[in-house]
């Protein structure tokens, strides 16, 4: 089945406990993102990569970093999370081009305290 | 200014009948694409449809359409026949710039929530 797995699916942690959330799709895709989603603002796209090793800088980077050693692997990484960064996280994938939907993972909730 | 505008935070429909939700947008490329993604309360995005900035049709798939007017910059959604299911947040995006190697860039609207009465 062609899907985006993220994990975990829910974490409470504290303010500055380095987390990762992982990133996995299975249908090849070149393109990869990562969103938060904050109630009345949609979702805000934080990295997005276009291939292995090519990352780059959504509309809210700050306080995040990403990597893509891997085509089908791409984590999210909180090196010193803060509360501010509570949130819905979605993972998405897609093949090269504009007329391609995202395929979404299921999200994972995070919770700073 | 904001790139994509839902200006409807909440809508009712009564089972059966159609609804609009509204989608305008901001850009200065002649090429784009514009998403609709349904959210239910489970929380996972549901690709609906797809317009593209050269398409001539409104885009159909099944029960949902897509109202385009180009020169006004709106692509609202059409959804015929609610039904309970279509109870869930909906989402107009778009992505800018058609190479390949116009990166990943997809910009989401606030959202709508609709609730469809029984």
């Amino acid at each position: 089945e062609a899907q985006v797995t993220q994990n975990p699916r829910y974490l409470i942690t504290v303010t500055g406990k380095k987390l990762t959330v992982t990133c996995s799709q299975n249908m090849n895709h070149e393109y990869m993102s990562w969103y938060r989603q904050d109630p009345g603002l949609g979702l805000r796209q934080i990295y997005y990569s276009m291939n292995v090793e090519v990352t780059d800088k959504g509309d809210v980077p700050e306080g995040y970093k990403v990597s893509r050693k891997e085509k089908r692997n791409f984590p999210l990484i909180l090196e010193s999370p803060s509360p501010n960064q509570t949130s819905l996280y979605f993972c998405a994938s897609s093949p090269p081009g504009a007329n391609q939907p995202q395929h979404f993972g299921d999200g994972t909730r995070l919770s700073i305290l | 200014a904001q790139k994509i505008t839902q200006t409807q935070p909440g809508m009712f429909v009564q089972e059966k009948e159609a609804v609009t939700l509204d989608c305008t947008y901001d850009t200065s490329d002649q090429s784009y694409g514009l998403f609709w993604y349904k959210q239910p309360s489970s929380g996972e995005m549901i690709f609906l449809i797809y317009q593209g900035s050269y398409d001539e049709q409104n885009a159909t798939e099944g029960r949902y359409s897509l109202n385009f007017q180009k020169a006004r910059k709106s692509a609202n959604l059409v959804i015929s026949a609610s039904q309970l299911g279509d109870s869930a947040m909906y989402f107009c995006a778009m992505r800018e710039g058609w190479s390949n190697n116009a990166g990943n860039m997809l910009t989401f609207g606030g959202g709508t929530r609709l609730m469809v009465k029984p």
